[in-house]
């Protein structure tokens, strides 16, 4: 399968604690992206990546969140101190700049605060 | 970023085609309209996109206003498989590539009836 790939897919965690989730992109795709998707609403965007540098963070992106995509291959995505407001599916997209408009998402990772 | 607007659900029966209407009436010149579809449980896929002309693909249609300001996605013949959560979306494009950041709104929940 040489789709969107995201790790781990299902994650629980108490409040306070670090999580951090992994995205492998369809190789050779040079924009990675990030999303959130509460119960009920679409996706939210969080942040995108062309290569290693990240282009553009959402203003609903706190502090606690982190991503890297150190070497412009896979990405992570870091929450410290989570929150139960931080309980969402986190998904990964990526695409071909100038190959196509299409983005291709992940499966996505549920993440639950207790 | 320019808004959309789609009814909040819609049925259909299976075998019949089924018209998704997407009103975006502060669409700007360089804005692609995307249609993405999210099936239960799993991430949002790539449907179809269009600048101006209607575009056709071998999963649907999508006929754009001529004024731009609507639109509408076109399942020839809905099949049960089709039932999934139908978003339209507006990003911005310059020269042929998108500037990547997809919004999306609530979507349409799409029925389909045996």
């Amino acid at each position: 399968d040489t789709g969107v790939s995201q790790d781990p897919r299902h994650k629980i965690t108490k409040r306070g604690q670090n999580v951090t989730f992994r995205c492998d992109p369809i190789s050779e795709h040079n924009r990675l992206y990030w999303y959130r998707q509460t119960l009920g609403q679409g996706p939210e965007f969080l942040t995108y990546f062309q290569n290693e540098a990240q282009l553009e963070k959402s203003r609903l992106l706190s502090d606690r969140f982190s991503a890297e995509r150190p070497k412009g291959s896979f990405s992570t995505l870091e929450i410290q101190r989570t929150e139960q407001g931080d309980s969402a599916m986190y998904l990964c997209a990526s695409s071909l700049v100038l190959a196509g408009i299409e983005q291709f998402f992940g499966p996505g990772t549920r993440l639950t605060v207790l | 970023d320019a808004k959309t607007t789609q009814p909040n659900s819609m049925e259909s029966n299976e075998e019949e085609p089924v018209h998704l209407p997407c009103n975006h009436s502060t669409i700007s010149g360089t804005d692609y309209i995307h249609w993405y579809r999210q099936l239960p449980s799993q991430g949002p896929e790539y449907v179809i996109h269009g600048l101006t002309s209607n575009v056709n693909n071998r999963m649907a249609s999508l006929a754009i206003a001529e004024d731009r300001k609507s639109s509408t996605l076109i399942l020839h013949r809905a099949t049960l498989r089709d039932a999934a959560v139908y978003y339209c979306i507006l990003s911005l494009g310059a020269g042929g590539t998108s500037y990547g950041k997809l919004t999306f709104g609530q979507g349409t929940i799409l029925t389909v009836h045996p």
